[in-house]
């Protein structure tokens, strides 16, 4: 298997405008998590789903993040309009119950 | 709710020498502990974990943890530091062993190696 695979790895963006992250879990894995990773505050959890399904998304900073599993194979973050503070490194993982998880290359995102 | 604290954000060591990188959790049941490794610019993986069982669990790459509940730590150790071991440190805790559980991170230690 390939992996988790997030795209793109890197992302300029201006201020204002809408990014949207990609992920692809690995096949078969039930359970998938975005994290985002920051200098100040470490390894933060934003939203994870079980069989496609958002169970906890208390870790979304704002109204401005949303997140969607339209299938098994696919998840998407968007951020809308972005800002400056959420200049960061965005990770997905996927994990199967029993498995640890599985963490993708990450997504660095920049916000000028 | 649980929480980790790693102790020392940056370690350095000499090669060849004793790697230890220090974690502390604190949980309101059982734990179970992780202790993930990134290189720069890749995502994390798994080094090592412990579920139940032996308190001793070793991982890849020749490091290893020992669970200790009477101290809520879960410390990192290899014998013998290699240049390759440069890198980031993060320990991380879950309630219970189930992949469909979000892991807790702690603040991740920077591992350098010196010549």
């Amino acid at each position: 298997d390939a992996g988790v695979i997030q795209s793109p790895r890197h992302e300029v963006t201006e201020m204002g405008q809408e990014v949207t992250l990609r992920c692809k879990p690995i096949s078969g894995h039930n359970s998938l998590f975005w994290y985002r990773q920051t200098m100040m505050r470490g390894l933060e959890l934003l939203i994870y789903f079980n069989n496609n399904v958002p169970i906890d998304d208390s870790g979304m900073p704002e109204d401005r993040f949303s997140a969607k599993m339209p299938n098994a194979s696919f998840s998407t973050l968007k951020i809308q309009p972005s800002e400056p503070r959420d200049s960061a490194v965005y990770f997905c993982a996927s994990s199967l119950t029993d498995t640890e998880a599985f963490f993708g290359q990450g997504t660095r995102l920049t916000v000028v | 709710a649980q929480s980790v604290t790693q102790l020392g954000s940056h370690v350095s060591v000499s090669e060849g020498a004793l790697v230890l990188l220090r974690c502390n959790y604190s949980s309101s049941v059982p734990p179970y502990l992780f202790w993930y490794v990134q290189y720069p610019n890749q995502g994390l993986q798994l080094l090592l974990k412990y579920t139940t069982g032996a308190t001793l669990v070793k991982g890849i790459n020749g490091f290893e943890a020992e669970f200790k509940k009477s101290e809520t730590s879960f410390h990192l150790t290899k014998p013998s530091a290699h240049m390759s071991d440069a890198a980031e440190y993060f320990c991380a805790v879950s309630d219970y062993y189930s992949g469909n559980t979000p892991l807790v991170f702690g603040k991740g230690t920077r591992l350098s190696v010196i010549a």
